[in-house]
């Protein structure tokens, strides 16, 4: 199993400006996934980072609006940039286990965007 | 584009009731796993079932899958208030594919 922590909760921000999710687990994993979640939808998957390389993005996504680190096998962020209403969402990281495909969630961000 | 489709969109019941929800999905799975969300907050992992079971129970859990008609279904029997939360269907094609999840189920249970 794996304890995720993600920070902030939820936040509510201006329209332009930029936020930076943060992911902690309590483990070394190989990847790590960042999901949106839009109201009363369903998870869509942004990217899996990857440690010591780019991260992968999904087809919709672009680096440019949805940059992401990951500097060592623990940690991981997320950054929603030059934002718009449109990007009021849940933002979710998570971790897979040993290839079976079960994931762990962290508790989510909800943004709000103004 | 999502891979599985929950039904009935949203349900509900009275506590101690069994409530009953269905996923079907369109290609071939390694395996398919139910999670519940509570209050938008992060998803829990409830069951995994492999692409060769048809049929798993974890507590008051019931998963089914029936791969020739691609579906599956999630039994939650005896039901109480605190079991009222989404609930997700989610496939994967094999190991270390990404996971694809339905549109999920909004699951009410009355007191």
């Amino acid at each position: 199993s794996a304890v995720i922590s993600q920070k902030p909760s939820r936040d509510i921000c201006q329209r332009g400006t930029s936020l930076t999710i943060q992911c902690q687990v309590d483990s070394q994993v190989t990847m790590m996934f960042w999901y949106r979640q839009q109201p009363g939808q369903s998870l869509t998957l942004i990217a899996t980072a990857n440690q010591g390389s780019e991260a992968t993005y999904e087809s919709g996504f672009v680096i440019d609006k949805f940059p992401i680190s990951r500097p060592n096998l623990t940690f991981s962020t997320l950054t929603v940039s030059n934002m718009s209403p449109e990007d009021s969402s849940i933002y979710l990281c998570s971790v897979g286990t040993g290839g079976i495909g079960k994931l762990f969630f962290g508790s989510g961000t909800q943004l709000s965007v103004l | 584009s999502q891979q599985g489709e929950e039904d009935p969109q949203a349900l509900s019941i009275q506590e101690g009731e069994n409530a009953t929800m269905n996923c079907s999905y369109k290609t071939s799975i390694n395996n398919l796993q139910w999670y519940r969300q509570n209050s938008g907050r992060g998803l829990v992992h409830l069951i995994l079932i492999r692409s060769n079971e048809r049929e798993k129970h974890s507590g008051r859990l019931r998963v089914t899958l029936d791969t020739s008609k691609k579906s599956s279904s999630l039994l939650i029997t005896a039901s109480r208030a605190a079991d009222t939360a989404s609930y997700f269907c989610a496939t994967d094609a094999g190991a270390n594919s990404k996971l694809t999840f339905g549109k999920g189920i909004t699951l009410s249970v009355r007191p």
